[in-house]
């Protein structure tokens, strides 16, 4: 089957650094997507890792591990305004992505 | 402004009635998609297109039909709603299909069936 691993809630303080952990089990594996979702709001694009490694885009980073299928994404220097969702989605043999039920972050000051 | 925009913003729907969720996107991609979000699962994909004239069967298809006339426009139909089919619906388009490509999501259409 597939499926999609993610913390349903993390809390973290502002000016820290937090990693949100995935792991996935999909038929096929054509990469990793993570995306930002503001609570009321839509989806928006973070990261795609498709090779292992690391990937660093300004405060967040993105990791991924297709032997152990692992991925992570890390935020640097928190701020507020990252108080949202983190939604993994592994793309699967098809090109679909499958989804994971997101990791709710939460800021405090 | 490009990008995708999806009517109604919310819907209150009385089970059994008949809806259409509009959705319009103005970057000329290939690909759209349907999802569904409910607290505490992951997306789902109800259907997609992957171009003006093709549709396919997502993981949650059952109550739900579309169509995709021409590039800009793929409606989602429920024909007959249903409380479960109570969600919040997402619209998205990518670039390409067949490949891992970005996809982009409109603001959604929050629908209530009582």
């Amino acid at each position: 089957g597939q499926n999609i691993d993610q913390p349903t809630e993390m809390t973290a303080t502002e000016g820290a650094i937090v990693q949100i952990n995935c792991t996935y089990q999909t038929s096929g594996f054509n990469g990793l997507f993570w995306y930002q979702q503001h609570a009321g709001e839509a989806p928006t694009f973070l990261s795609y890792n498709v090779l292992d490694g690391l990937e660093e885009k300004g405060r967040f980073s993105s990791f991924l591990s297709r032997s152990k299928g692992y991925s992570y994404l890390l935020l640097k220097e928190l701020q507020m305004k990252d108080s949202a969702s983190y939604l993994c989605a592994s793309v699967d043999s098809n090109y679909q992505l499958i989804w994971g039920a997101g990791t709710k972050l939460i800021i405090k000051p | 402004i490009a990008g995708i925009t999806q009517a109604p913003t919310s819907q209150i729907l009385a089970a059994g009635r008949r809806m259409t969720l509009r959705c319009t996107q103005d970057m000329r991609h290939n690909a759209m998609y349907w999802y569904r979000q409910d607290l505490g699962l992951g997306l789902r994909l109800i259907h997609y297109s992957n171009t003006a004239g093709t549709t396919g069967k997502g993981e949650v298809p059952d109550g739900y039909s579309v169509s995709r006339a021409n590039t800009d426009d793929f409606p989602l139909t429920l024909a007959s709603a249903v409380p479960s089919q109570t969600s919040v619906y997402f619209c998205a388009s990518s670039e390409a299909s067949g490949v891992a490509d970005t996809q982009y999501f409109g603001p959604g259409t929050r629908l209530t069936v009582l």
